[in-house]
């Protein structure tokens, strides 16, 4: 069965700092796709990034930047110069090839003024 | 283009009753998967349509039934509401079945039972 842990429920910092979340992940699959959502609170989830298992190569997209370890098991999400509007819950996903997603279960981030 | 739209946004229902709720995908879109979410249990699969057959079910029992129909809206439907179907309702929609794609969220229709 496939599980993803998110250690961390909630996580406080000043804006500007730079905060990253944890995720880990459980398959006996060696194909599979990790994702990243924010739940900002609208409540609507929004796609952040997607990353196949044979891609472990690292993503940066301006302020937000991923590190993806297979042998860790793990795809910790980083905010750099953290903004008050990045406050929002952030959910690690794990998806099997047809399958549904398994969510972790959320971390909430609150970047204080 | 136009998100997901999910119908109504909020509701509360009392122990008993039974209630609707919609989902409108994004235009082009074929597949809808709806998800309950609760602070105890976290994100929760319910089900999956495709071309108005259900093609992947979660771990719920059978008070829980949807539909999809030919233009691609879905509806879930729980039958004799208890307490603990208190939760975030949520849909989403992809271009095609399963797959590996990201999917794409409503806002949710928040459902209270008394």
């Amino acid at each position: 069965a496939q599980k993803v842990t998110q250690a961390q429920t909630e996580i406080s910092v000043v804006e500007k700092e730079d905060v990253t979340l944890d995720c880990v992940y459980e398959t006996r699959d060696t194909t599979y796709y990790l994702f990243w959502y924010k739940q900002p609170p609208s409540g609507e989830l929004v796609f952040l990034i997607r990353r196949n298992s044979f891609d472990e190569q690292n993503e940066i997209s301006g302020r937000y930047s991923w590190n993806f370890q297979k042998s860790t098991s793990s795809f910790n999400f980083t905010i750099t110069a953290s903004q008050v509007v990045d406050s929002a819950v952030y959910f690690c996903a794990l998806r099997l090839y047809g399958q549904n997603f398994v969510f972790g279960p959320g971390t909430r981030l609150s970047v204080l003024p | 283009k136009a998100g997901v739209t999910q119908t109504p946004r909020y509701l509360i229902k009392t122990r008993g009753q039974q209630v609707t709720l919609s989902c409108s995908p994004i235009s082009g879109h074929r597949s809808v998967s709806w998800y309950q979410q609760t602070p105890g249990q976290g994100l929760q699969f319910l089900f999956e349509y495709f071309s108005e057959t259900q093609r992947n079910k979660g771990n719920f029992p059978g008070r829980f039934s949807g539909r999809q129909f030919s233009n691609s809206r879905s509806e879930m439907n729980v039958s004799t509401l208890e307490l603990g179907d208190s939760a975030l309702y949520l849909c989403a929609s992809s271009p095609g079945q399963g797959g590996s794609g990201e999917l794409f969220f409503g806002e949710g229709s928040r459902l209270t039972v008394l």
